[in-house]
């Protein structure tokens, strides 16, 4: 059964920093990309960074350039989210993703397997 | 404002047919596949359509999707209590090297 768990959400204060992170099992973890998406209260999803297999490519959101950096450990089958600078709209659910490739590239990808998400509080 | 544009809110009645557009543009859905996510309250996303039309097993054939040019939509028949939940459309895009999703629609089975 895949499962994706975060972990290390909470409260921060304004321009503090905070490492998410997401354990995953189930499935092979070194052969997909994976994703952080996340989700403010009361509001829609937004889309935070990519990351491919092997760790080749990154992406990220304009609104969190500069401050996240997303990282990947095989080896532990663990998925990284380290944030700096935070800043109240920082706060949010914090999903990982689970990017399935229909063999077309990212175009024709989704994400299949949802983590239950972490909370950040960002707040003096 | 976000990327793609979805109606706030939709609603029917159990057994109807509704249907929840997305619009977005040249570069997500005219050139990448729609996906759609369902989020019952309290939950994280869940996977409903993908590549544009393609339903993950155990997804009932209630639930369908399509595309045409820079447009998708998401069509619920048969409408259930149990459809009550926000619906979020989303596509790879080229221009902004990233996800862009929908800001989500509530659908309210009354």
């Amino acid at each position: 059964e895949v499962q994706l768990v975060e972990s290390g959400g909470g409260l921060v204060q304004p321009g503090g920093s905070l490492r998410l992170s997401c354990a995953a099992s189930g499935f092979t973890f070194s052969s997909y990309s994976m994703n952080w998406v996340r989700q403010a209260p009361g509001k829609g999803l937004e889309w935070v960074s990519y990351i491919s297999s092997s760790s080749s490519t990154m992406y990220y959101a304009d609104s969190v350039k500069g401050r996240f950096t997303i990282s990947r450990d095989n080896a532990k089958n663990s998925l990284y989210l380290q944030m700096s600078s935070l800043r109240d709209e920082d706060t949010a659910v914090y999903y990982c993703a689970r990017e399935h490739d229909e063999g077309g590239g990212t175009s024709m990808a989704h994400f299949d397997y949802w983590g239950q998400g972490t909370l950040v509080a960002v707040s003096s | 404002q976000s990327v793609l544009t979805q109606p706030p809110s939709a609603s029917g009645t159990p057994g109807q047919r509704v249907t929840i557009s997305c619009s977005g543009s040249s570069s997500n859905i005219g050139s990448n596949a729609v996906n759609w996510y369902q989020q019952l309250p309290g939950t994280a996303p869940k996977l409903l359509i993908y590549s544009n039309n393609q339903r993950p097993s155990g997804v009932p054939d209630r639930f369908s999707g399509s595309k045409s040019g820079t447009s998708a939509s998401l069509a619920i028949s048969g409408l259930q209590s149990e459809d009550e939940a926000d619906y979020y459309c989303a596509a790879w895009d080229e221009s902004l090297n990233g996800w862009v999703f929908g800001g989500g629609t509530k659908l309210t089975v009354l």
